[in-house]
């Protein structure tokens, strides 16, 4: 079935820094995918999206580009802030539109002053 | 968007024992799902919430244990049957807001943790 791989964490970086957080995928055609956030004691958040391939989601300094050749969601920010510390979660959403998400495992960010 | 509110927040509960948990959308929805978080786990979907019908549920999650209702397009609720401390997590509604809208919203979750 279809499935989400995340690298583990945590992931320390300072402040300023560069991130990428890997995320590939397995699913028949061509799913849509997400980024998602979640911050220390708040709710899930939608970060980012794209839902075809070679589409870029982009939002708050973040971006990521569907990759359909690597089946590839690796999410980058050029600059972290301390305000970025969070749970980021990759999705995919099956081809179909059955509106369900299937989660990846979750990577801890740490940004240090 | 969507305001999605969850009731109740936490819960600690004995096992045997069972809690419904209530989902309340500020707008009408097209779709409604349930999910898990264990803990230091991820998301996990336990079923779609179909209006005025069953739901569907996923591989690994049964009605007798996970009795789910939805009676209006604003409104749902999971029951977790017959607990036991395996059933602790974090339980969270999310909505779609339109079948051409691919943007899903979670509510706050319930802490729910089994004695």
């Amino acid at each position: 079935g279809d499935s989400v791989t995340q690298m583990e964490g945590p992931v320390t970086l300072s402040e300023e820094a560069f991130l990428t957080i890997n995320c590939t995928y397995t699913a028949t055609g061509y799913p849509s995918l997400f980024w998602y956030v979640q911050y220390p004691g708040e709710g899930l958040q939608l970060l980012l999206k794209a839902t075809k391939a070679d589409d870029k989601g982009s939002n708050k300094g973040f971006e990521a580009t569907y990759r359909k050749e690597t089946t590839s969601f690796h999410l980058e920010k050029g600059s972290v802030q301390v305000s970025d510390s969070a749970v980021y979660f990759c999705a995919l959403s099956p081809a179909g539109n059955t509106g369900k998400l299937i989660f990846g495992q979750g990577t801890t960010l740490q940004v240090k002053p | 968007s969507a305001v999605i509110s969850q009731k109740p927040s936490r819960d600690i509960c004995q096992r045997g024992t069972s809690l419904t948990i209530q989902c309340q959308v500020d707008s009408q929805v097209t779709m409604m799902f349930w999910y898990r978080q264990q803990p230091g786990q991820s998301l996990t979907l336990i079923a779609t919430a179909n209006q005025g019908s069953e739901a569907t549920y996923e591989s690994g999650f049964v009605i007798d244990k996970f009795p789910i209702s939805r009676p209006n397009l604003t409104f749902s609720t999971l029951t977790v049957s017959n607990m036991s401390p395996e059933d602790s997590s974090i339980y969270l509604c999310s909505v779609r807001t339109g079948t051409a809208s691919y943007e899903q919203y979670f509510g706050p979750g319930t802490r729910l943790t089994v004695t």
